[in-house]
């Protein structure tokens, strides 16, 4: 069964600390894996896109990583500030041509001052 | 550029009611699609669209038709509002092809059937 779980489901932090969100996937086949920021009554927004041979790839203070062996991807936040406060989304299109993509539930961030 | 644009942003309807939400996008983007996103889950696909004139069913369409007669609009219609299909609804639209494309959210409907 094609999934996508993220951990944790949710996170607080003080502002400026780093943080790591993780996401699984067991979709197949594999051809990218995105990332996405969701403010709080807002659309999705597109943070990285990684490609079966990127492993790393980096968006300002986000990174994310991917590891097509373990079917696992992180995102990694530095120095936090108040706007990261999101829900950050992990997706992995089934069927690029059709769009069919498996969302994951998100892991919602909130950075306290 | 606006992007893609929905509306209306908030909508209340009664079990039984039909309407229609509106998407459209000024980036003449040929791929087009609806999803819905409920609590604690992550979006689901319900129609999408590869260009004009062509619509085909996502994973949760019962409910909802859509039609594509230009390139900028994608409109949504339920049938017959039922309560489970209270939820926040976007509308996408996507630039390239194969693997590199991006993809574009409208902010949003938000409905509630009571």
């Amino acid at each position: 069964k094609n999934q996508v779980e993220q951990s944790p489901q949710s996170l607080i932090i003080l502002e400026g600390k780093n943080c790591t969100l993780q996401c699984n996937y067991t979709v197949s086949p594999f051809s990218n894996l995105r990332w996405y920021k969701q403010d709080t009554g807002r659309g999705p927004v597109s943070l990285t896109i990684m490609t079966f041979s990127e492993n790393t790839k980096s968006n300002g203070r986000y990174t994310a990583t991917l590891d097509a062996d373990t079917k696992q991807s992180s995102l990694h936040i530095t120095a936090s500030q108040l706007s990261d406060s999101a829900s950050y989304i992990c997706v992995v299109p089934r069927n690029t041509n059709a769009g069919k993509s498996t969302f994951g539930d998100g892991t919602t961030l909130t950075v306290k001052p | 550029n606006a992007g893609v644009t929905q509306t209306p942003k908030f909508q209340v309807l009664k079990t039984g009611q039909s309407m229609t939400l509106q998407c459209a996008q000024d980036m003449n983007h040929e791929y087009m699609s609806w999803y819905r996103q409920d609590p604690g889950m992550g979006l689901r696909l319900i129609h999408y669209s590869v260009g004009a004139g062509i619509t085909d069913q996502g994973e949760v369409p019962n409910g909802y038709n859509v039609s594509r007669s230009t390139t900028e609009d994608f409109p949504l219609r339920l049938l017959s509002a039922a309560p489970s299909q209270t939820s926040v609804y976007f509308c996408a639209s996507r630039s390239g092809t194969g693997d590199s494309y991006e993809q574009y959210f409208g902010p949003g409907t938000r409905l509630t059937v009571t």
